[in-house]
């Protein structure tokens, strides 16, 4: 089955810095990686997606970039914000069009804003 | 995601009892999914269903068991044969299709007495 890697598991930044969180996966044919933030006690709610037939998806200030040869994907927050302060996980899953998958997901990265 | 409904928010469990986790959702997905989430861990499936009256086992079906009777619905029974089934559950759902955004409910989060 699928593995994901996530790295690191706790990120520190300045206000204002860039963060970057980084996955690999261990299946091949996996064709859609989502990332979801998830603030404590709280559900998980989905930030960016990107699909395999696009190496880079933007949304204002989050970025998610693919490298399916190295089977490897990255999330890219710019300037950030306290609010940003949350776990992030990433997730990825094959589905050849016939039915919906289960995600397998990361085991998280804290990230932490400091002022 | 106001769409997608658990209960309870907490819930007890005595040695050797069964209980059930409801999910509802109202967004008219096709799909439903019930993940485990552990502390410092991520998710992990439990079980999904694509359509009514099918359902599929994930990573850790063992100790759990499921139905779909209704597209709306997909309870989760955690039986006396989870050892261990102290955690915070989440039910998701999604449009068939497989790479549709999965959307998530807002958890039970079940502690053993």
């Amino acid at each position: 089955g699928e593995n994901v890697e996530q790295h690191p598991s706790t990120l520190s930044v300045q206000e204002g810095d860039s963060a970057v969180i980084k996955c690999t996966y261990s299946d091949s044919a996996s064709n859609y990686f989502p990332w979801y933030k998830q603030e404590l006690g709280k559900r998980p709610q989905l930030i960016i997606d990107i699909r395999s037939n696009v190496g880079e998806k933007k949304d204002q200030r989050i970025a998610v970039t693919l490298n399916k040869t190295a089977k490897h994907f990255s999330l890219h927050i710019t300037e950030t914000q306290p609010e940003d302060s949350a776990v992030y996980f990433c997730a990825a899953t094959y589905n050849s069009g016939g039915g919906a998958d289960g995600l397998t997901f990361g085991k998280g990265t804290h990230l932490i804003i400091q002022p | 995601d106001g769409g997608i409904t658990q209960s309870p928010k907490y819930l007890f469990r005595k040695e050797g009892q069964n209980v059930t986790l409801s999910c509802e959702q109202n967004l008219n997905h096709d799909a439903m999914y019930w993940y485990r989430q552990d502390p410092g861990q991520g998710l992990r499936l439990i079980y999904y269903s694509q359509i009514v009256n099918d359902f599929q086992k994930g990573d850790i079906a063992e100790g759990y068991s499921v139905s779909r009777e209704k597209k709306e619905s997909f309870p989760l029974t955690v039986t006396s044969a989870q050892k261990n089934p102290t955690a915070f559950y989440l039910c998701a759902s999604s449009m068939w299709g497989g790479r549709e955004t999965q959307y998530f409910g807002p958890g039970t989060r079940l502690l053993v007495l």
